[in-house]
């Protein structure tokens, strides 16, 4: 059975910083890239990050970028978000999220975590 | 970036109705559309994908068609368990876009 459990998240004052962490499991998971998608309280989903599944490519939502990195480590069957200079606006649930295709960086998702939540606040 | 738009933002229906939801997008997307639903509280999860193929485990009753930047998903019979909300999504442009959603509640 896939598998994607998030960890990391809680309640971080502005600018500062988080790492999600998103342990994937029951798939080859070092083919298939991963993205983190977000979804702010009673709001609809935004893509985030992506990372290929060799780490060799990395993606970014101009809304993070320069702010958040993502990085996988395969050995361990893991997918990190580190989330630096974090503002209000980053509030949200996090997803880690399987794209369903490994041929192609960019495909539909087949199979999400159930989220972990972020919020930022003073 | 490709720009998703969902219609209606809220749908009415009865259980057993047809139900009907669009998608559109601002460039040709081809075929590369999925579409999730969404409970309170829970992960998305896909229902349709390459704009008309089932997932896995997906019943029967929904349904995808639609190429280039018209997108259709219909359920066509609702059942208690469907009443959620929609999203579609387009993978041929990066970066990935969702369309807003369309919430599907009981009539």
């Amino acid at each position: 059975e896939v598998q994607l459990l998030e960890s990391g998240g809680g309640l971080v004052q502005p600018g500062g910083s988080l790492r999600l962490s998103c342990a994937l499991s029951g798939f080859a998971f070092e083919n298939y890239p991963i993205d983190w998608v977000r979804q702010a309280p009673g709001k609809g989903l935004e893509w985030v990050s992506a990372i290929s599944g060799s780490a060799g490519g990395t993606y970014y939502a101009d809304s993070v970028k320069g702010r958040f990195t993502i990085s996988r480590d395969n050995s361990k069957g893991t997918v990190y978000l580190q989330m630096n200079s974090l503002r209000v606006e980053d509030t949200a649930v996090y997803f880690c999220a399987k794209q369903g295709e490994m041929a192609t960086m960019w495909s539909y998702i087949d199979s999400w975590g159930q989220g972990i939540r972020v919020t930022v606040s003073s | 970036e490709v720009v998703m738009t969902q219609s209606p933002a809220t749908l009415s229906v009865s259980p057993g109705d047809r139900a009907t939801l669009s998608c559109r997008a601002s460039q040709s997307l081809r075929n590369n559309l999925a579409w999730y639903q969404q409970k309170p509280g829970q992960a998305p999860r896909l229902l349709i994908y390459d704009a008309s193929a089932r997932a896995t485990g997906i019943p029967a009753r929904f349904s995808g068609s639609g190429s280039g930047t018209e997108f259709t998903l219909t359920i066509s019979s609702l059942q208690s368990e469907d009443f959620a909300v929609y999203y579609c999504q387009q993978y041929n442009h990066w970066p990935l876009t969702f369309g807003p959603g369309t919430k599907v509640d009981i009539k």
